[in-house]
């Protein structure tokens, strides 16, 4: 799996959108990037992952670069509840995630 | 439909006792997993299982076992616990090794 570099911490005023960094530059052709979020001590859970193509659900948004060496998970609209932490993988045929610090998001009020 | 559960949720443990955490799934998953988190820190993969009767080494198997006796369960034994197993301890599930895995609520050990 190709490591991943994220800040370690961002902050965000409410209601306006949140655009969270990745840098993966040792990324392979194979690999996707996954994006989970993990709150307060709850079970990790999954946002949305790509391959080439930005991707879009109810949730969030990905961009990935052309690239594909970074990406950016964007919440739209941010509220209280998304202050997480954020994580970023690359991941190819692997089975395991891994996991690394992650950014810590806050959302202000 | 529950998703996937653990239990127990909190445990404390004398260094050299043992246990067993149970993990449950009934989303028909092929594959499960068993991750650590210690504070401050990111998953770390214990074992995990591509199906009934499988099971394999993660990143951090010593410790530890696991068995999969039937698709839905996956359980995380330890058979003489040390002070620094002390973590949380997350079980996951997935239908594929590509497709999203969802994640337990956790149990909390504590060893002394």
């Amino acid at each position: 799996d190709a490591k991943t570099t994220q800040p370690t911490s961002m902050d965000c005023a409410e209601g306006r959108a949140a655009n969270l960094p990745c840098n993966h530059s040792t990324i392979s052709g194979n690999e996707y990037v996954y994006w989970y979020r993990q709150i307060h001590s709850q079970g990790p859970q999954y946002i949305i992952h790509g391959l080439k193509n930005n991707e879009t659900n109810e949730m969030a948004s990905l961009i990935i670069t052309e690239d594909r060496k970074s990406s950016t998970l964007i919440l739209p609209h941010a509220t209280l509840r998304d202050t997480a932490v954020y994580y970023c993988i690359a991941r190819g045929s692997a089975r395991q995630l891994t996991f690394g610090s992650g950014t810590q998001l806050t959302v202000l009020p | 439909n529950a998703g996937v559960t653990q239990t127990p949720k909190f445990r404390v443990l004398k260094t050299g006792q043992s246990m067993t955490l149970l993990c449950a799934q009934d989303m028909n998953h092929e594959y499960m997993y068993w991750y650590r988190q210690d504070p401050g820190m990111g998953l770390r993969l214990i074992h995990y299982s591509v199906g009934e009767g499988t099971t394999a080494k993660g990143e951090v198997p010593d410790g530890y076992n696991v068995s999969r006796l039937k698709k839905q369960n996956f359980l995380l034994g330890l058979e003489s616990a040390a002070p620094s197993q002390t973590s949380v301890y997350f079980c996951a599930s997935s239908y594929d090794s590509y497709n999203e895995q969802f994640f337990g609520p956790g149990t909390r050990l504590t060893v002394l």
